[in-house]
C-alpha cells in the first residue's frame, strides 16, 4: 500500500533552518509528485511547492521564494523540504503529499491523492 | 490569503445530506475541473474525497458527491454519520496563485 512516512517533530529557533524528510513506498516513485503543504495552529492548508522526482525540478509557491529547497533521493525513495530562515510565524505542521501527473506530458494535476502523517515544525527563541 | 471561499461551519444529524460550498472566481477556477475536496480529522492528516470535481477515489463511500456549476463547487455527504465530523477543504486550480494551487477556507462539519 501506498506510505508516505514523515520524519519526526522539529523545534527550532528564530533564523535557523529546518529539514523534513518524506519517505515514500509501496508505489513507483519517479511516477508521482510530491508536494508540500503546511498548517499552522487552527488555520487552513497553504501550498508551498512540489517536486519533479525524475530529474528534481522544482516549483515553489511566490511567498516561500528564496526560503524553501525541495530536493530527492531517488536511491530511497524520499523527498526533502528545508526551509531556512525560521520565523515564529512558520510554526506549523508540515506535510509532504503524493501528486499525480498527466500521462505523456507528466505535468502535475491539481490533486493529492496520498499524504504523509505531517511533521510539526514549532520555531521559539 | 485564500481564494476560495467555504462557510465556516456546516451541521446536520445523522442520516440527512448536507452541502459544502466552495467559491471561486468566474474567470480561472469556473473555467477548469480541477476541484478536490479533503476530509481532516483532528490532529490527522488530510484525506482525498473527491478529485477533478466528482471522481471519488478507491474506497470513497459513495455518500460523498461533488459537482460544479459555474464559480461554485460544491461537496454533498448523503446519510451523515457520526464519523463524517470533521474539517472539510477545497481545492482548486487558480491563476491568483504563482502555481495555480489554492485551498479554500475549510469547514467545520458537525454531527448534531
Amino acid at each position: 500500500q501506498v506510505q508516505l512516512v514523515q520524519s519526526g517533530a522539529e523545534v527550532k529557533k528564530p533564523g535557523a533552518s529546518v529539514k523534513v524528510s518524506c519517505k515514500t513506498s509501496g508505489y513507483t516513485f519517479s511516477g508521482y509528485y510530491i508536494h508540500w503543504v503546511r498548517q499552522a495552529p487552527g488555520q487552513g492548508l497553504e501550498w508551498m511547492g512540489w517536486i519533479n522526482p525524475n530529474n528534481g525540478g522544482t516549483k515553489y509557491e511566490q511567498k516561500f521564494q528564496g526560503r524553501v529547497t525541495l530536493t530527492r533521493d531517488t536511491s530511497i525513495s524520499t523527498a526533502y523540504m528545508e526551509l531556512s530562515r525560521l520565523k515564529s510565524d512558520d510554526t506549523a505542521v508540515y506535510y509532504c503529499a503524493r501528486g499525480p501527473a498527466a500521462p505523456g506530458t507528466f505535468w502535475p494535476l491539481y490533486y493529492f491523492d496520498f499524504w504523509g502523517q505531517g511533521t510539526l515544525v514549532t520555531v521559539s527563541s | 490569503q485564500s481564494a476560495l471561499t467555504q462557510p465556516a461551519s456546516v451541521s446536520g444529524s445523522p442520516g440527512q445530506s448536507i452541502t459544502i460550498s466552495c467559491t471561486g472566481t468566474a474567470s480561472d477556477f469556473g473555467a477548469y475541473n480541477y476541484v478536490s475536496w479533503y476530509q481532516q480529522h483532528p490532529g490527522k492528516a488530510p484525506k482525498l474525497m473527491i478529485y477533478d470535481v466528482f471522481n471519488r477515489p478507491s474506497g470513497v463511500s459513495n455518500r460523498f458527491s461533488g459537482s460544479k456549476s459555474g464559480n461554485t463547487a460544491s461537496l454533498t455527504i448523503s446519510g451523515l454519520q457520526a464519523e463524517d465530523e470533521a474539517d472539510y477543504y477545497c481545492s482548486s486550480y487558480t491563476s491568483i496563485t504563482t502555481y495555480n494551487y489554492v485551498f479554500g477556507t475549510g469547514t467545520t462539519v458537525t454531527v448534531l
